[in-house]
């Protein structure tokens, strides 16, 4: 068990919807970053968030957002939705405050069916 | 593009032989990290080697890192059929860490 919890763990909607993926990081970890899996793709980094600020972007599309609360959960939203948009979303924390890359730990990822 | 490009993309091996996987990366790097991934499952950390490192050893794995070629090798000695599963390296991109690229990994199968 990483200590990162990600929910929900499957989902499955249709085209033009909007959902979110929520992701608890281990506790104590301030970073979050999130990935996507596809199979044509391999795991495409997101967006990372450090203590409520985003720290970097990575290929994420405008139809996505993700935000970082205080408790430090994150969560990211993913609208007007495409059949391309089915992947695993993953989330990973770390706990960032070295000021260098340490291990990510990842949740078990949100399966996401777009039909 | 990605940061980081692991080689061969598929290796399939017999139990008890020894695996090697390889990355190539195109920035500087503060560090580069090996993960496993089991079909469908969350990422597992295996190793982290630093830039000022050329070799570490962590139990029947063995990483090399050669930053004047940007590349980084993996070896799993003595394999096991639970070795089965995707193999990702990744880097920060001299990012420190704001952004951490995987890249598209080796899936290796052991064969009992």
């Amino acid at each position: 068990d990483s200590g990162v919890t990600q929910t929900p763990k499957h989902l499955i909607t249709a085209t033009g919807q909007r959902v979110t993926l929520r992701c608890s990081p281990r506790s104590g970890d301030l970073s979050v970053y999130w990935y996507q899996q596809s199979l044509d793709q391999g795991l495409q980094f997101l967006i990372h968030y450090y203590n409520g600020e985003e720290r970097a972007k990575g290929n994420i599309l405008e139809r996505f957002s993700a935000q970082q609360f205080p408790d430090l959960h994150s969560e990211l939203n993913l609208s007007s939705l495409e059949l391309g948009d089915s992947a695993l979303y993953f989330c990973a924390s770390s706990d960032g405050t070295s000021g260098i890359l340490g291990e990510l730990f990842f949740g078990e990822g949100s399966r996401l069916t777009v039909l | 593009s990605q940061q980081g490009e692991e080689d061969p993309q598929a290796l399939s091996i017999q139990e008890g032989e020894n695996a090697t996987m390889n990355c190539s990366y195109k920035t500087s790097i503060n560090n580069l990290q090996w993960y496993r991934q089991n079909s469908g499952r969350g990422l597992v950390h295996l190793i982290l080697i630093r830039s000022n490192e050329r070799e570490k050893h962590s139990g029947r794995l063995r990483v090399t890192l050669d930053t004047s070629k940007k590349s980084s090798s993996l070896l799993i000695t003595a394999s096991r059929a639970a070795d089965t599963a995707s193999y990702f390296c990744a880097t920060d991109g001299g990012t420190s860490y704001d952004k951490v690229i995987f890249g598209p990994g080796t899936s290796l199968s052991v064969i009992p």
